[in-house]
C-alpha cells in the first residue's frame, strides 16, 4: 500500500538551480530509497538511506532522513535539463522487503 | 546491475480481452515483482513471484484477474484478464538488486490502454 506522501507534487526550476522535494511516511522503516522515472518509463534507483543514517550524498544528490519526523528530503544541486523526471520515494518497513512508494514529485528543469 | 526487458512495450486492447506481459532478466534472480502504475499515480505492488511457487498477491489483487507465471529464474509473465478501461496503466516488473532486497531494478514498463 502507498505509504509515502511527497511534496510538492510538481516543481519547475531553471537550469542550474537546486531542486528540493520532501517525503513523509507513516510506519517505522528499515530504509528509504529515491527513484527517478523518465516519461512514464521504468524506474531508476538513485540512492538508499538506512534508518540509522541521517544524510547521504551521491554526486549532485543529497538525501536526508529524520526518523523522528518520519520524513526525508532529496536535493538535486545544479539541475540540468536531463533531470526532468518524476521522483519517487519508497520505504521498506521494518521486518519486510516490499517497497511502498510515495505519490511522486514531477520536476521540470527549464533550459 | 540486472538488465530487464518487457514485452510488449505498449498495447491498445479491447475491453473483455486479455493481455500477457513478459518480463525477461539477464541474470538469475529469486524474487520478481509486478507493479501497476495508473495514469498520473504512483506504483502499487500487484504481487511477488518466486520461481517454483504460487505468486503472492497484495490486497486488492486476485489471481483470476492477474495470473502470474514464473517458470524459471529469469522469466515471468503477468496476464491482465477480462480487461476494462480501468486496467489502463503502466505495468512494471522488477527484480531484487545486487545487494538482495535492499534495492530493486525495474523494467521499462508496458503501457496498456484499454478501449
Amino acid at each position: 500500500s502507498q505509504q509515502g506522501e511527497e511534496d510538492p507534487q510538481a516543481l519547475s526550476i531553471q537550469e542550474g538551480e537546486n531542486a528540493t522535494m520532501n517525503c513523509s511516511y507513516k510506519t517505522s522503516i528499515n530504509n528509504l530509497q529515491w527513484y527517478r522515472q523518465n516519461s512514464g518509463r521504468g524506474l531508476v534507483h538513485l540512492i538508499l538511506i538506512r534508518s540509522n543514517e541521517r544524510e547521504k550524498h551521491s554526486g549532485r544528490l543529497r538525501v536526508t532522513l529524520d526518523t523522528s519526523k518520519k520524513s526525508s528530503s532529496l536535493l538535486i544541486t545544479a539541475s540540468r535539463a536531463a533531470d526532468t523526471a518524476s521522483y519517487f520515494c519508497a520505504t521498506v518497513p521494518v521486518n519486510d522487503y516490499k517497497l511502498s512508494f510515495g505519490a511522486g514529485t514531477t520536476v521540470t528543469v527549464r533550459a | 546491475s540486472a538488465v530487464i526487458s518487457q514485452k510488449p512495450s505498449r498495447d491498445i486492447c479491447q475491453r473483455g480481452t486479455s493481455l500477457t506481459i513478459q518480463c525477461q532478466v539477464d541474470s538469475q534472480v529469486t524474487m520478481m515483482f509486478w507493479y501497476r502504475q495508473q495514469p498520473g499515480q504512483s506504483l502499487t505492488l500487484i504481487a511477488t513471484a518466486n520461481q517454483g511457487s504460487e505468486a503472492t498477491y497484495e490486497s486488492g489483487f486476485v489471481i483470476d484477474k492477474f495470473p502470474i507465471s514464473r517458470p524459471n529464474l529469469t522469466f515471468s509473465t503477468l496476464t491482465v484478464s477480462n480487461m476494462s478501461p480501468e486496467d489502463s496503466s503502466i505495468y512494471l516488473c522488477s527484480v531484487e538488486g545486487d545487494r538482495g532486497l535492499d534495492t530493486q531494478y525495474f523494467g521499462p514498463g508496458t503501457r496498456l490502454t484499454v478501449l
